[in-house]
């Protein structure tokens, strides 16, 4: 168990929906990452939270957005959902945001778009 | 830009062979961190190591062993006398400098499936 929390662990939804995914990071840890894993894609990094603020984004669709709140808890929200943005959606968190630190992931939400 | 490659989609081999898995990384920064995690069956990226640009001593950890070459830019994964609960996906990855402070971004490679057979 790497304490990092994700919620749902599944969600099945239809094409046009909107839906949030919620993040508890490990306790102590003030950054936290967002990454889709698809068969055709693999591991994507998707956006990157350090205290609140965002500080990395990656190929993140404008449909999707993030936050992080004041409790380090962050959501990920993917709106006008296409069947392509079904996938695993995983959270990892770590102590800062510096580039040697490992990520500790969580156990990922499996979205899936019919 | 970065990138890492695992050109062994799958590997499969019966218990107790010896296994490595490789990965080759592209970065033009000096500084940089690779990453090797797991992921079972089960669906979570577990954590193996972490090897800094600077740090080129090969490391074991009981069955598993690291070699990290920056001549061929390679940071390749062994593990010895394989089991059947070595199965699972293994990632590279590479930490991508990033000019901002506390900002990190980990490339991750294609993954390969290791089965191992009874």
């Amino acid at each position: 168990d790497s304490g990092v929390t994700q919620t749902p662990k599944h969600l099945i939804t239809a094409t046009g929906q909107r839906v949030t995914l919620r993040c508890s990071p490990r306790s102590g840890d003030l950054s936290v990452y967002w990454y889709q894993q698809s068969l055709d894609q693999g591991l994507q990094f998707l956006i990157q939270y350090y205290n609140g603020e965002e500080r990395a984004k990656g190929n993140i669709l404008e449909r999707f957005s993030a936050q992080q709140f004041p409790d380090l808890h962050s959501e990920l929200n993917l709106s006008s959902l296409e069947l392509g943005d079904s996938a695993l959606y995983f959270c990892a968190s770590s102590v800062d945001g510096e580039g040697y630190n490992e990520q500790f992931f969580g156990p990922g939400t499996r979205l899936t778009v019919l | 830009a970065q990138k890492v490659t695992q050109a062994q989609t799958e590997i499969s081999v019966v218990e107790k062979e010896d296994v490595t898995l490789d990965c080759v990384y592209e970065t033009r920064d000096t500084t940089y961190y690779l990453f090797w995690y797991k992921q079972p069956p089960s669906g979570e990226l577990v954590f193996l190591i972490r090897r800094n640009s600077f740090d080129e001593q090969n490391e074991i950890s009981g069955r598993y062993s690291w070699n990290f070459q920056k001549s061929t830019s390679s940071f390749n994964f062994t593990i010895t006398a394989s089991q059947v609960v070595d199965s699972a996906v293994y990632f590279c990855a590479l930490s991508e400098a990033l000019r901002i402070q506390g900002a990190q971004k980990l490339v991750f490679g294609q993954g390969t499936r290791l089965t191992i057979n009874p």
